[in-house]
């Protein structure tokens, strides 16, 4: 149990092109999701947290119009990349946490989109 | 503000042989203490968590973790390493009064030799 399932895997598209990300929770339900960025050998950063029905809450350096996120579903999150350049060139990992359980369940995580922009 | 420190970054061992991959952390608070693997190209795998209880922990692929308050310390254990260990391994903490935020360490790579 506890799958989660992102798409795509692997991304590579030119420089201008706005990228979507999606991050689905296949058996639970999911009201609040999180999505990373991982740099190559480095951990994750937090990029925002999002929670089904209401705004993303982004961290801080992280641009909320360069980093679109919505949230529509419990078992549905994306991540829309606009407009990328070169920079925005990364590992995206999303992760969902079961609704239910309480806060100290853990957070399930999808295999990650690598985006690359030419 | 909440931490988590991972002082090694590799790990090296023979298979058969025992392992242990460290994690010290702070957090204002009680702990919610977590490890993950990650594979290449992969996303995080859940291995084993620490809410409350026995401070041992017993998580999939046959690891365990050792929760030491007194050290802020939550020590990845595994009697026997396989080959198929090596991975990337995540120590994660969030604070029982720390919302939703999860703090991940800087990440240690397992290397188990045959």
């Amino acid at each position: 149990g506890a799958v989660v399932s992102q798409h795509p895997s692997w991304v590579i598209c030119k420089s201008g092109t706005s990228v979507k990300i999606e991050c689905r929770s296949l058996d639970f339900q999911a009201t609040t999701m999180f999505w990373y960025r991982q740099f190559p050998k480095q951990s994750l950063m937090l990029m925002a947290t999002s929670n089904e029905g209401s705004k993303a809450t982004y961290e801080q350096g992280v641009e909320k119009d360069k980093f679109l996120i919505n949230h529509a579903s419990l078992t549905l999150s994306t991540l829309t990349v606009t407009s990328a350049h070169p920079e925005d060139s990364s590992f995206y990992i999303c992760s969902a946490r079961d609704g239910h359980g309480g806060r100290n369940q853990p957070q399930h995580f999808g295999d990650g989109t690598r985006l690359s922009i030419l | 503000a909440q931490s988590v420190a991972q002082p090694e970054d590799q790990v090296n061992v023979a298979e058969g042989n025992p392992l242990t991959v460290k994690c010290t952390y702070s957090v204002s608070g009680n702990p919610y203490l977590f490890w993950y693997v990650q594979y290449p190209n992969r996303g995080l795998q859940f291995l084993l968590k620490y809410i409350t209880g026995d401070n041992l922990v017993k998580g999939s692929y046959g690891f365990e973790a050792e929760f030491n308050k007194s050290q802020t310390s939550f020590h990845l254990k595994k009697p026997s390493a396989l080959v198929s260990d090596s991975a990337l391994y995540f120590c994660a903490v969030r604070g029982d009064n720390a919302g939703n935020m999860l703090t991940f360490g800087g990440g240690t790579r397992l290397m188990v030799k045959p």
